[in-house]
């Protein structure tokens, strides 16, 4: 199975809160999981990866928390600012076709 | 920015229209992608080259016709598109095959179809 299924859609969260954002996928042969971060009028950018033999990666206030046995993993954002506002995907990739699969994304607004 | 241009940033083409977008990658990457974002959908994936040749084809119709001259340049060329057409479509570029889960994003050109 390809896809990867990402909630909530949207999350609203006060400012200094923290912000989760969950993905769950099913093929056991994905090799990263990034996740993506995408401001209105801008194309993704990268923001954080992981990959499945490592169960947390943290890069600032951002960290990937991971699952493999339950198949699933999320980012959280702690001290959430409003300039964290923005739409997040997660993804997994198959490596050598290329190719990731997306999730649908997740709307984040901070309120300050 | 991220290395990565698109022109034109927004087009409005009728249905009869013949129109063509515009990707540059200035990072020195090998592969590049063209996707279609929807609003509330995940971004699907049009086409996929590497060193010029294209890797995938995911059963895009034919009015949607991509052209790599090199491995900086790519081209969506556009014909007879339908209103559901109307969306964002994204360039992206990466540096290697196993690194396809680190793309840089174009800012997309916002394609409306009348």
């Amino acid at each position: 199975q390809q896809q990867v299924k990402q909630s909530p859609q949207s999350l609203i969260v006060q400012k200094g809160g923290i912000s989760i954002i969950n993905c769950a996928y099913e093929n056991t042969a994905f090799d990263y999981f990034p996740w993506y971060q995408q401001f209105p009028g801008k194309g993704p950018a990268l923001l954080i990866a992981i990959r499945p033999d490592v169960s947390e990666k943290k890069e600032g206030r951002f960290t990937i928390s991971f699952n493999k046995s339950a198949k699933q993993f999320s980012l959280h954002i702690m001290d959430s600012q409003p300039g964290d506002s923005a739409t997040y995907f997660c993804a997994a990739s198959l490596g050598s076709n290329y190719q990731l699969i997306w999730g649908a994304g997740t709307k984040l607004i901070i309120k300050p | 920015e991220t290395g990565v241009t698109q022109t034109p940033r927004h087009l409005v083409m009728g249905m009869t229209n013949k129109k063509s977008l515009k990707c540059e990658q200035h990072l020195g990457h090998n592969a590049m992608y063209w996707y279609k974002q929807s609003a509330k959908k995940p971004l699907e994936l049009m086409f996929v080259y590497n060193f010029k040749e294209q890797t995938e084809n995911n059963s895009v119709p034919s009015r949607f016709s991509p052209e790599c001259p090199n491995s900086s340049h790519l081209f969506l060329h556009l014909h007879t598109l339908q209103p559901e057409d109307s969306a964002l479509y994204l360039c992206a570029s990466s540096q290697e095959p196993d690194r396809a889960y680190e793309q840089y994003f174009g800012p997309g050109t916002r394609l409306t179809v009348t």
